[in-house]
């Protein structure tokens, strides 16, 4: 069964700095993976889609790494700002499912301090 | 257009009520889910359509039940819901399932309030 870990849960930083967000995955047989953020009540926002078959995709000052042989993926976001406080979510969607399935992992809230 | 459009945005309901939520996109995209998020959880899913058909209930209540009237349209019909039901719903769209899924879109939620 897919399990998928995002570490650390929460994470403070000043502004400007260069930050790593963490994601693991148990199966190796996944179909993509993907990266998200949601504000405070709101819906999830689409940051990057990683394919099986790619390393990496990069949006901005964001760059996002699969390696799947080791069930791991980062997101690197460059010269942090305050406007990226939010929950960031990672989730792959797995060659074992039926209709597509995501697994997401639990998060991990960033706060950026002016 | 990357937009998938939910209604209502907020919606309290009481016990006997029968309510609907409503989404739509008009990405041309052929799959369309629901999901529940509870507060600091990630998103649940509820159910999947794929080609206006249901392909995955994840055991859901049968006080909730999902229609897919077309491909650009997804309705949640909720009745007799429970106080734990309360929750941020969500909808999400992909151009398929498995292999030719591509990116999952979101929209905005239903914040739903059952009294």
């Amino acid at each position: 069964k897919q399990e998928v870990t995002q570490i650390p849960a929460a994470l403070s930083v000043p502004e400007g700095e260069n930050l790593v967000l963490n994601c693991s995955f148990t199966d190796s047989a996944i179909y993509n993976l993907q990266w998200f953020r949601q504000d405070p009540g709101k819906g999830l926002t689409s940051l990057l889609l990683i394919q099986s078959s790619q390393r990496e995709q990069t949006s901005g000052r964001l760059n996002a790494s699969l390696d799947k042989s080791s069930g791991r993926s980062t997101l690197y976001i460059a010269a942090s700002q305050p406007g990226d406080s939010a929950t960031y979510l990672c989730a792959v969607r797995g060659r074992d499912n039926q209709g597509g399935k995501l697994i997401f992992g639990q998060g991990t809230e960033l706060s950026v301090k002016p | 257009d990357t937009e998938v459009t939910q209604t209502p945005k907020h919606l309290v309901m009481g016990m006997t009520n029968k309510k609907s939520l409503k989404c739509e996109q008009h990405m041309g995209h052929r799959a369309m889910y629901w999901y529940k998020q509870k507060a600091k959880k990630p998103p649940e899913l509820m159910f999947v359509y794929s080609y206006e058909k249901l392909s995955i209930n994840e055991s859901v209540p049968s006080r909730f039940s999902p229609e897919c009237p077309n491909s650009s349209l997804l309705n949640l019909h909720l009745h007799a819901l429970q106080p734990e039901d309360s929750a941020l719903y969500l909808c999400a769209s992909s151009f398929g399932t498995g292999s030719g899924t591509g990116e999952l879109f979101f929209g905005e939620g239903s914040r739903l309030t059952v009294l």
